[in-house]
């Protein structure tokens, strides 16, 4: 079946440095795949997409690519900020499916 | 963001009450979904609704019941629950034309329950 899987969490960071949280997935179709954020006492926003192969998805700093070689799609950032604390949720969705598949989240805390 | 909104944000009850969830889009949207959130675990589709109409039922037992009156609207009632229930349960709009692969799905903010 289709799944994603995340970097397992906590991930601890200063202020500054360079972040991967790494995402791949397994789908029986052709995805389209996100990067959703959490902050504190909040449900899920979009954060960035991407809808076909060697796509880019970019947001607030943050990137994903769409490598289909390599099933993943890592979400990066050069230099990330306390307000980055959050946890981040890596999912697919079949194309013609309304279904998210999500992985398990990666729980992200930048220190100053 | 107050494109979806859920109420009640929190929420206590016993394994006799009935209670109900609520969430409401303001997007214009015809697709409305419910997803679980526990802890440890990876969100879980519960349930989605198309112009009104259910279309994915995610094996939820039926102590978990939809109602969905029109496409701004749905509800979640709650009855005989069990403490391993307890979690975030979030709900969801999309444009609800799936067949582009384009849908994006914008979240509520939550209503974190709690089954004692």
């Amino acid at each position: 079946g289709d799944s994603v899987t995340q970097m397992e969490g906590p991930v601890t960071l200063s202020e500054e440095a360079c972040l991967t949280i790494n995402c791949t997935y397994t789908a029986t179709g052709y995805p389209s795949l996100f990067w959703y954020v959490q902050y504190p006492g909040e449900g899920l926003q979009l954060l960035l997409k991407a809808t076909k192969a060697d796509d880019k998805g970019s947001n607030k700093g943050f990137e994903a690519t769409y490598r289909k070689e390599t099933t993943s799609f890592h979400l990066e950032k050069g230099s990330v900020q306390v307000s980055d604390s959050a946890v981040y949720f890596c999912a697919l969705r079949i194309q013609g499916a309304q279904k998210l598949v999500f992985g398990q989240g990666t729980r992200l805390t930048i220190n100053p | 963001e107050t494109g979806v909104t859920q109420t009640p944000r929190h929420l206590v009850m016993g394994m006799t009450n009935k209670k109900s969830l609520k969430c409401e889009q303001h997007l214009g949207h015809n697709a409305m979904y419910w997803y679980k959130q526990s802890a440890k675990k990876p969100l879980e589709l519960m349930f989605v609704y198309n112009f009104k109409e259910q279309t994915e039922n995610n094996s939820v037992p039926s102590r978990f019941s939809p109602e969905c009156p029109n496409s701004s609207h749905l509800f979640l009632h709650l009855h005989t629950l069990q403490p391993e229930d307890s979690a975030l349960y979030l709900c969801a709009s999309s444009q609800g034309d799936s067949g582009r692969g384009q849908e994006t799905q914008y979240f509520g903010p939550g209503t974190r329950l709690l089954v004692l």
